[in-house]
């Protein structure tokens, strides 16, 4: 089993719509949970960060954790032709500063179409 | 704030050659980690650096090694290239927020070919 599953895609959504992106982990040590957005040719950039189960708001993104069944879900709401993006959900154990070293997602590519 | 940058952006290197990457953190951030990004394998971690040590290192061979400066800024080197080793190579700083929690930002990346 991996440790971490993501849909590579590509998802292909209209503008305006909202849109659900979704990891499961198998490694219960995971404690931090983190959304991040890639565009092509570019550095990964952190979306979200959150280290408890719930929700987690900020802007159009709403992050979301399920410790109890390893499923985390990053949503976009109204989305815009600029969200066309890779999206990486990233896990990490211990420190939560990167020191444990991050293990993330294969991506996924997000297509809007305006 | 300046970001993380990472020099060179675009790298060519035969087969058995070493290379060696450079990266700036964003200023007061003392740890810097790199990763490997390859379409197989995705983003993989290759070791974090806090105040000149290494303090983890992921899965790869010896011929991958880092090391920090006092400045904080950060090399990683690769020797005997081989082909597989074609990738972006990026590297991330971070630094404690107010709130107790940590955000790590990465550079553009080095996009290394080796031929």
């Amino acid at each position: 089993q991996k440790e971490v599953e993501q849909d590579p895609g590509p998802l292909s959504v209209p503008e305006g719509a909202i849109v659900s992106l979704n990891c499961t982990y198998s490694n219960s040590a995971f404690q931090y949970f983190m959304w991040y957005r890639q565009y092509s040719r570019k550095g990964p950039e952190l979306l979200m960060y959150t280290y408890s189960s719930g929700n987690k708001e900020d802007g159009r993104f709403t992050a979301q954790v399920d410790k109890s069944s390893k499923y985390i879900s990053l949503f976009i709401r109204d989305s815009q032709p600029s969200d066309s993006a890779t999206y990486l959900c990233a896990f990490e154990k211990n420190s939560g500063g990167g020191a444990d070293g991050l293990t993330f997602g294969k991506g996924t590519h997000l297509i809007i179409q305006p | 704030k300046a970001g993380v940058t990472q020099t060179p952006r675009y790298l060519i290197k035969t087969r058995g050659q070493q290379v060696t990457l450079s990266c700036s953190p964003i200023s007061g951030h003392r740890s810097v980690s790199w990763y490997q990004q390859t379409p197989g394998q995705g983003l993989q971690f290759l070791f974090e650096y806090f105040s000149e040590t290494q303090r983890n290192k992921g899965n790869f061979p010896g011929r991958f090694s880092g090391r920090q400066f006092s400045n904080s800024r950060s090399e990683m080197n690769v020797s005997t290239l081989e082909l597989g080793d074609s990738a972006l190579y990026l590297c991330a700083s971070s630094a404690l927020l107010v709130s107790g929690t940590y955000e790590q930002y990465f550079g553009p990346g080095t996009r290394l070919t080796v031929t």
